[in-house]
């Protein structure tokens, strides 16, 4: 069955700061990796998407994520925190070559100060 | 482009009585839509997949005669909650992937729907 793990329930950076979110994801074979990002009250927003190819991602709004097979993760990145990215993230894995379900880890909070 | 819509955004019931969530792919065809059920501060939790023209699947625990789903069009899915009580409040999300779509398995969101039972 495949999982994800979010390990950091909440995190707070200060604006300018840099950014690192963790993912850890279980699966069988190579999965199609996905983040999101989900601001209160509103659906999901993708930020980026990792099916095969080069291991670094880059995503909208600034946001980077580098996929490690060998230790099974795909971290997303950036490089320097606006106040505006507080919001939920979420990691998600899913079966290549199509299939339907998508498995979301619990949630990363971020916290930005001012 | 791949734009979801969803209606109505938010919506309050009393107990007892059905909602009807609509979900809308405005610019590809679905060939298959995706409702899911988020609780306050959790993740999101798949309840069943609806490919059009056939019967949804729905996920282990979920209750097919409680949570009415219909994909009629390529363009349209609806969540029907039957009988809805207070336990059924919650934030239902929807999610689409095209017909050929490029990059696999991605699914587009529609923005949720918060129902409220009293």
């Amino acid at each position: 069955a495949q999982s994800v793990t979010q390990p950091d329930i909440h995190i707070t950076v200060s604006e300018g700061a840099s950014l690192e979110l963790r993912c850890n994801y279980s699966y069988g074979a190579t999965p199609y990796l996905f983040w999101y990002v989900q601001s209160p009250g509103q659906g999901l927003q993708l930020l980026l998407k990792y099916f095969s190819g080069d291991t670094l991602v880059q995503g909208i709004k600034g946001f980077e994520a580098e996929f490690k097979r060998s230790q099974s993760s795909f971290n997303l990145r950036k490089p320097s925190v606006h106040w505006s990215d507080a919001a939920e993230y979420f990691c998600a894995v899913g079966p290549t070559g199509g299939g339907n379900k998508l498995t979301f880890g619990t949630g990363t909070q971020l916290k930005v100060e001012l | 482009g791949a734009v979801v819509s969803q209606h109505p955004s938010w919506v309050i019931c009393k107990s007892g009585t059905s909602v009807k969530i609509e979900c809308r792919s405005l610019d590809f065809q679905a060939t298959t839509m995706f409702w899911y059920r988020q609780f306050p501060k959790q993740s999101l939790m798949l309840m069943a997949t609806s490919n059009e023209g056939s019967k949804a699947t729905y996920e282990q625990g979920v209750e097919k005669d409680k949570f009415l789903i219909n994909h009629a069009s390529l363009t349209l899915s609806t969540l029907t909650v039957t009988s809805a009580h207070p336990e059924d409040s919650s934030f239902y999300i929807c999610s689409a992937r095209g017909v050929n779509q490029a990059g696999g398995n991605e699914q587009f969101f529609g923005p949720g729907t918060r129902l409220t039972v009293l």
